[in-house]
């Protein structure tokens, strides 16, 4: 089967520009979760979706970034205006059900450098 | 929320000798607790998993056990091999919180 998709692979941005990035799940995986990797750390949990539902954006810097599943499908985090503090790989995993206990698979990542 | 303690953040063994990597966590409603590998540049991997109700698990030379009493558990490897050198990440979750530990960069030398 098809992994996780996502796009660009690669983004450098001046701070203060604004950047988005694009996830496709797994065909038929129901829950999507976008992490923050700074270099060095592990995955920060971003938010988390359940079809087009947000079920966790605890952690999401609402002030800048912001989310969204339409269709329960495809995704985009988009980050408005961005400060060097965001440069990280931004990672897409999904998972076939809701809530922990389920393997998430992962994406590639989006590595985001500001400068 | 959740606060996962990972260690040790640097582990340099020799092939062929085992690798302990152990996590504390601290939601007591926490009841899954994945390992993933995370090879340099690539995408973090699942490489074992365990569920509450089960105090071990083994997956031929890796292998996780649980004491949810003391609120920890630990990735053990056994037989390291070169192609075992990444960074190893233990996750956990209470309700739909989910938390990954700090890593452990592990380094099998020849």
């Amino acid at each position: 089967e098809a992994g996780v998709a996502q796009s660009p692979r690669y983004k450098i941005i001046e701070k203060r520009q604004s950047v988005a990035f694009w996830c496709n799940p797994i065909s038929g995986h129901a829950t999507l979760y976008w992490y923050q990797q700074i270099l060095g750390q592990g995955p920060k949990l971003l938010i988390q979706f359940q079809n087009n539902g947000v079920v966790d954006d605890s952690q999401l810097p609402k002030d800048r970034f912001s989310a969204e599943r339409l269709k329960g499908v495809d995704s985009t985090l988009k980050i408005q205006p961005a400060k060097l503090e965001d440069s990280a790989v931004y990672l897409c995993a999904s998972s076939l059900v809701q809530g922990v206990g389920y393997e998430q698979y992962f994406g590639p990542g989006t590595r985001l450098t500001v400068t | 929320g959740e606060n996962v303690e990972q260690h040790p953040s640097t582990l340099s063994v020799q092939e062929g000798d085992s690798a302990v990597i152990k996590c504390t966590y601290s939601d007591s409603a926490s009841n899954y607790f994945p390992w993933y590998k995370q090879e340099l540049g690539k995408r973090p991997q699942l490489i074992i998993d365990i569920r509450s109700n089960v105090g071990e698990k083994k997956d031929q030379r890796i292998a996780v056990t649980l004491n949810k009493t003391a609120k920890h558990f630990s990735l053990h490897i056994t037989e390291t091999q070169p192609e075992d050198s990444a960074v190893y990440f233990c996750f956990t979750g209470g309700g739909n919180k989910l938390t990954f530990g700090t890593g452990t960069q592990l380094k099998v030398e020849l």
